[in-house]
């Protein structure tokens, strides 16, 4: 099994909502990833988690916090967004222990904030 | 070192082949991937060089030079369904652990 499913595949919310993202994998791998991707624009490396533990957080605004319950689930917490963080968020897996040459990312979720 | 660059677009003709070059920075590079992604879908996995030289999966085949912090995909006998982005991702090592990050894209369009 090389998937990474998402949910919710898409999702509406307004500035004042609190909503989450999940993430799972079941290829234990032990490095899980957070990416915000613009239209016509790169994946944006947010949060990386490696054995459950927040590794890297790249400067992202504290309205949007990670959580990583266990080794096959990643959430995305979100709460008083503003309408420049509609965006794809993807998630992505790779093993731990080595550099990430190969990332499985899941389809992601289209979030749109009104 | 310099910064991550590849170019923006590129146009084949069906049946050819095109080379997508990258070239990026140094400090506490480990390895270069590519990534692949249509419009609307989510970033795949295509090749990595962790040694310098020429990996080939298929038709894609990707080429790393540490000494030149520059690396290409080379893509042959193109079909429409190549249309898509492609993503050069070095990998970095620091803080413990590894991390992507990716160019800007190419936006390749193959046509008839």
């Amino acid at each position: 099994d090389t998937e990474v499913t998402q949910t919710p595949k898409h999702l509406v919310m307004g500035m004042t909502n609190k909503k989450s993202l999940k993430c799972e994998q079941h290829m234990g791998h032990r490095a899980m990833y957070w990416y915000k991707q613009k239209a016509k624009k790169p994946p944006e490396l947010m949060f990386v988690y490696s054995y459950e533990k927040l590794s890297i957080n790249e400067s992202v605004p504290s309205r949007f916090s990670p959580e990583c319950p266990n080794s096959s689930l990643l959430n995305l917490h979100l709460h008083a967004l503003q309408p420049e963080d509609s965006a794809l968020y993807l998630c992505a897996s790779s093993h731990a222990q080595a550099p990430p040459k190969t990332q499985y990312f899941g389809p992601g979720t289209r979030l749109l904030v009104l | 070192g310099q910064s991550l660059e590849q170019p923006s677009e590129v146009t084949a003709v069906e049946g050819a082949i095109v080379q997508i070059n990258c070239t990026y920075q140094t400090s506490g590079f480990y390895g270069l991937s590519w990534y692949q992604q249509h419009d609307g879908g989510a970033p795949t996995f295509l090749s990595y060089n962790g040694l310098d030289g020429l990996e080939e999966t298929g038709r894609f085949s990707s080429f790393l030079s540490r000494s030149d912090s520059y690396g290409y995909l080379l893509l042959q006998e193109l079909q429409m369904k190549d249309s898509a982005s492609y993503f050069c991702a070095p990998a970095y090592s620091g803080a413990g652990s590894y991390q992507l990050t990716f160019g800007k894209g190419t936006k390749l369009s193959v046509i008839p």
